[in-house]
């Protein structure tokens, strides 16, 4: 099975832009779970779809969103991009959001605001 | 709100010799998941180990396990023989039970390094 996919994994923006970030879970995967990691802050969770609706959100200003398609792809978006938006954006799948399924991360994408 | 604490920063072990990794959490709740995540350079989260709550006998996967002090609210990991692979960040993170999601609270993360 291949694992989770992330698109695209490097990315350079401007300062006030927005970003659209992809992942692509595990097939027969439904949550999909999104997460920012910066030096300073570390891994903190942004939020979480399953079956179309975001299930938790975490303390991130409203310019993060997300959204998930279904075929539980989903996608984040940043507006108006502040430097402090530069980091490695993590997603992770499970076949549902009980916690006994494992999570499988993918291989990030790293964001860079100038 | 639960936090998860990993005091040690960096920690150093000679191959083939055996380390500790300490994590601490704080929770009200008292039935919750508990993980060891390894990032190695590359960056790709893998699943260490795990451990449920409600079970006191502790997890092992090969060479690794868990100390989990569940009063103590303390979750140590253990690594075996250690080798040159084994380098990389190792993050402890917390997910509540059932029902309430995937939402795991990470650690500050430890800097494994091996020395041959």
């Amino acid at each position: 099975k291949a694992g989770v996919t992330q698109t695209p994994r490097y990315l350079i923006k401007t300062r006030g832009q927005q970003v659209t970030l992809s992942c692509s879970p595990i097939s027969g995967h439904r949550s999909v779970s999104w997460y920012q990691q910066t030096p300073g802050q570390g891994l903190q969770f942004l939020f979480e779809y399953f079956s179309e609706t975001q299930r938790n959100k975490g303390n991130f200003p409203g310019r993060f969103s997300g959204r998930q398609f279904s075929n539980s792809r989903s996608e984040m978006n940043v507006s108006t991009l502040e430097l402090g938006d530069s980091a490695l954006y993590l997603c992770a799948s499970s076949l549902a959001n009980r916690g006994e399924y494992e999570q499988y991360f993918g291989p990030g994408t790293r964001l860079t605001v100038t | 709100a639960q936090t998860v604490t990993q005091s040690q920063p960096e920690m150093s072990v000679q191959e083939a010799e055996t380390v500790t990794l300490s994590c601490t959490y704080d929770t009200s709740e008292s039935d919750y998941y508990l993980f060891w995540y390894k990032q190695p350079p590359s960056r790709q989260m893998i699943l260490v180990i795990r451990q449920e709550a409600y079970k006191q006998q502790n997890a092992t996967e090969n060479r690794f396990s868990v100390n989990f002090q569940k009063a103590a609210k303390s979750f140590s990991l253990k690594i075996s023989d250690s080798q040159l692979g084994d380098a990389a960040m190792y993050f402890c993170a917390y997910r509540r039970t059932n029902n309430a999601g995937n939402m795991l609270t990470f650690g500050g993360g430890t800097r494994l390094m091996v020395k041959p």
